[in-house]
């Protein structure tokens, strides 16, 4: 069955760091995301990505947050200056086609860890 | 207000037991649809079934069923004779349709329920 990929699984960094989360989506698929999750709390979306460009973004995604697709199977998230507080599994997840109507697959995670 | 709420930060249920989990949602939107999703210890994010609003019927997927009463915004994850490996974390999410044309809204997760099968 087709996956997400998410590297690294884990992933340490000194505060102010620049940090860069890939992922390769599932090949036929069109729409990508990145979510995080803080320890011991509900999954939040981030950012949406569709065609070359940002969909939408959520509060959280904020100039310190940016996204790439820089080789038609890479999708990129890079954190510019961690903090503490950017400590979370960041998901990457892939759908063939937007709306309500089609699943999302989720990768495996990137557990970061600022310290 | 909350998107997604579900209000059993935990259960317990004894293994062989059909289980239970709430969510309640809330949108004004006709089109939409909400997702399961069930987190293991080892982090990852696992589908385990979807239901659009204008599904007639409940969906199910093996063990798992969906209980959608859609005039109370509910959306209740039904898992039929529980083992001990549906230990785990299960979140219920909604996605708006407000781009039904094919638009890419994220999805809205709940804070989810941890549930413990006992032997």
């Amino acid at each position: 069955e087709p996956e997400v990929t998410q590297t690294p699984s884990h992933q340490v960094t000194q505060m102010g760091q620049e940090v860069i989360l890939r992922c390769v989506p599932i090949s036929n698929h069109l729409y990508f995301y990145w979510y995080r999750q803080i320890l011991g709390q509900k999954v939040e979306f981030l950012v949406s990505f569709y065609n070359n460009e940002i969909s939408e973004k959520s509060e959280i995604f904020d100039d310190q947050f940016s996204v790439e697709r820089p080789d038609g199977s890479n999708f990129t998230l890079k954190i510019r200056s961690t903090k503490l507080e950017d400590s979370a599994m960041y998901f990457c997840a892939s759908q063939v086609k937007g709306g309500t109507y089609y699943g999302y697959t989720f990768g495996s995670g990137t557990r970061l860890t600022v310290v | 207000a909350q998107k997604i709420t579900q209000t059993q930060p935990g259960m317990f249920v004894q293994e062989k037991e059909a289980v239970t989990l709430d969510c309640t949602y809330d949108t004004s939107d006709p089109s939409y649809g909400l997702f399961w999703y069930k987190q293991p210890s080892s982090g990852e994010m696992i589908f385990l079934i979807y239901q659009g609003s204008y599904d007639q019927q409940n969906a199910t997927e093996g063990r798992y069923s969906l209980n959608f009463q859609k005039a109370r915004k509910s959306a209740n994850l039904v898992i039929s004779a529980s083992q001990l490996g549906d230990s785990a974390m299960y979140f219920c999410a909604m996605r708006e349709g407000r781009y039904s044309g094919g638009g890419a809204d994220g999805l809205t997760f709940g804070k989810g329920t941890h549930l413990i099968i006992q032997p």
